[in-house]
C-alpha cells in the first residue's frame, strides 16, 4: 500500500515570497490533515479536512496561509507572504474518517525562510 | 483551550532500562487518546490508542495507561532499546460532530545509550 505523498521534500525561500506544498493522501482515506511542525516541538494542527469540506481550521493563520482539497483527494498549502517564524516542517497525514483510525503520515516538507 | 502537557521534556537512559513518560491532558469531549513515536525526520508513527473505557493498552515492549478521571496518560517502556530514541508525542482528539480533532503534545525526547 503506498503511503502519503508529500512534495516538495525541502523548500528554501526568502521572506515575503509565497510558497505551496503538495500531498496525495492515501488512498480511501477520507480525512486529511496538515500540521507545522516547529523545531523541537509537537505537531501543530493548521488545518483537517473531511472529503473536500473543513472540519477544523482554527490554527491556521488565515491572513497568510490557505489550504484547499478540492476533489476530495489530493491537498495544497499555500503560505503568502512567507515570514521567518513560518520556518518549520509541514506534514500532511490522512486516515479513515472515524475515532479509532490511525493517521499515516506523510515525510513532510522542510521549510527554510531567510 | 485544549491542551497536552507531556513530561519530561527529555530523557536520556542507558540500553536495558525501563523508563516512564507522562501526558496530562486538559481536552473536552474527550475522545481517545494515542502516542505516536517520531524518529528524527520522519513522521509520527502510532503506537497505541486507547478510548474512555481503556485503562491499559500494550504494544510488544510499550504499554500505556490512561486514567480518565485525573486526564493523565503513561507511556512505560521496558527493556529499551537503541532503536527507542525517538520523540513520543501524546495526541488526545476531542469529538467534533461527526469529526474527531486532535491535540498534540510537545513530546519527551528519549535518548538510550549503550
Amino acid at each position: 500500500e503506498a503511503g502519503v505523498a508529500q512534495s516538495p521534500r525541502y523548500k528554501i525561500i526568502e521572506k515575503r515570497q509565497s510558497v505551496a506544498f503538495w500531498c496525495n493522501p492515501i488512498s480511501g482515506h477520507a480525512t486529511l490533515y496538515w500540521y507545522q511542525q516547529i523545531l523541537g516541538q509537537g505537531p501543530k494542527l493548521l488545518i483537517q479536512f473531511q472529503n473536500n469540506g473543513v472540519v477544523d481550521d482554527s490554527q491556521l493563520p488565515k491572513d497568510r496561509f490557505s489550504a484547499e482539497r478540492l476533489k476530495g483527494v489530493d491537498s495544497t498549502l499555500k503560505i503568502q507572504p512567507a515570514k521567518l517564524e513560518d520556518s518549520a516542517v509541514y506534514l500532511c497525514a490522512s486516515s479513515f474518517p472515524g475515532q479509532v483510525n490511525e493517521q499515516y503520515f506523510g515525510p513532510g516538507t522542510r521549510l527554510t525562510v531567510t | 483551550k485544549n491542551q497536552v502537557e507531556q513530561s519530561p521534556q527529555s530523557l536520556i537512559i542507558l540500553e536495558g532500562k525501563n523508563c516512564t513518560l507522562q501526558c496530562n491532558y486538559t481536552v473536552s469531549p474527550f475522545s481517545n487518546l494515542r502516542w505516536y513515536k517520531q524518529d528524527t525526520g520522519r513522521g509520527p508513527v502510532s503506537l497505541t490508542i486507547m478510548t474512555f473505557s481503556e485503562n491499559t493498552k500494550s504494544n510488544g515492549r510499550y504499554t500505556a495507561t490512561l486514567d480518565a478521571d485525573t486526564k493523565q496518560s503513561s507511556l512505560h517502556i521496558t527493556a529499551s532499546q537503541l532503536s527507542d530514541s525517538a520523540s513520543y508525542i501524546c495526541v488526545v482528539s476531542a469529538r467534533k460532530g461527526g469529526s474527531y480533532i486532535p491535540t498534540f503534545g510537545r513530546g519527551t525526547s528519549l535518548i538510550v545509550h549503550p
